[in-house]
């Protein structure tokens, strides 16, 4: 599975889009980006995946650039209760290992 | 409702003491997972198992041991041979055979402190 890197730390102001990026340089054909957060000593929660298309669901929109380098989950009007650590990973749909490694993810802090 | 339940929340040990932390899924759920978290860390991945009776090391498995006797359960046991188990543990499950919906969903965590 490729790698992902992530800026340790972002600050939102709250009721304004917060924008987290993820860089992904080295994501084969067949690999999805997913987005996971995880609020302070929880399991991480699911948020969004995709593969080229950009993806919107109720909670986030995911935007893929073309070339599938990098991405942005994006949650359009953040409260406070989004404060936690976004994790970006990447992994095959059908990979023969099925590991699934997470980086050290973003701190997003949601300010009042 | 269906999800993933871990047990202990919290849990004490003293050294040399082996503890087992307990994983249950009622999702029908294939594969499933064990990770660690340790602050300000991201998951480390100790074991996963993708099919009953089956299951492999991840990246940290040394001093830890697994067993996969049913589909819904998946215990790890912290062994004395652990040199530093104090930590936070996860357990995840995931529908293995979707094809691009296979998101892993995650317990509540165990919290493991070594006295």
């Amino acid at each position: 599975d490729a790698k992902t890197t992530q800026p340790p730390s972002m600050d939102c102001a709250e009721g304004r889009a917060a924008n987290l990026p993820c860089n992904h340089s080295t994501i084969s054909g067949n690999e999805y980006v997913y987005w996971y957060r995880q609020i302070h000593s929880q399991g991480p929660q699911y948020i969004i995946h995709g593969l080229k298309n950009n993806e919107t669901n109720e909670m986030a929109s995911l935007i893929i650039t073309e070339d599938r380098k990098s991405s942005t989950l994006i949650l359009p009007h953040a409260t406070l209760r989004d404060t936690a650590v976004y994790y970006c990973i990447v992994r095959a749909a059908r990979g023969a290992t099925n590991k699934l490694i997470f980086g050290t993810g973003t701190l997003l802090a949601v300010q009042p | 409702d269906g999800g993933i339940t871990q047990s202990p929340k919290y849990l004490f040990r003293k050294e040399g003491q082996n503890v087992t932390l307990s994983c249950e899924q009622n999702l029908n759920h294939d594969a499933m997972y064990w990770y660690r978290q340790d602050p300000g860390q991201g998951l480390r991945l100790i074991y996963y198992s993708q099919i009953v009776n089956d299951f492999q090391k991840g990246d940290i498995a040394e001093g830890y041991s697994v067993s996969r006797e049913k589909k819904e359960s998946f215990p790890l046991t912290v062994t004395s041979a652990q040199k530093n188990p104090t930590a936070f543990y996860l357990c995840a499950s995931r529908l293995q055979v979707a094809a691009n919906t296979g998101e892993l969903f995650f317990g509540e965590g165990s919290r493991l402190t070594v006295l």
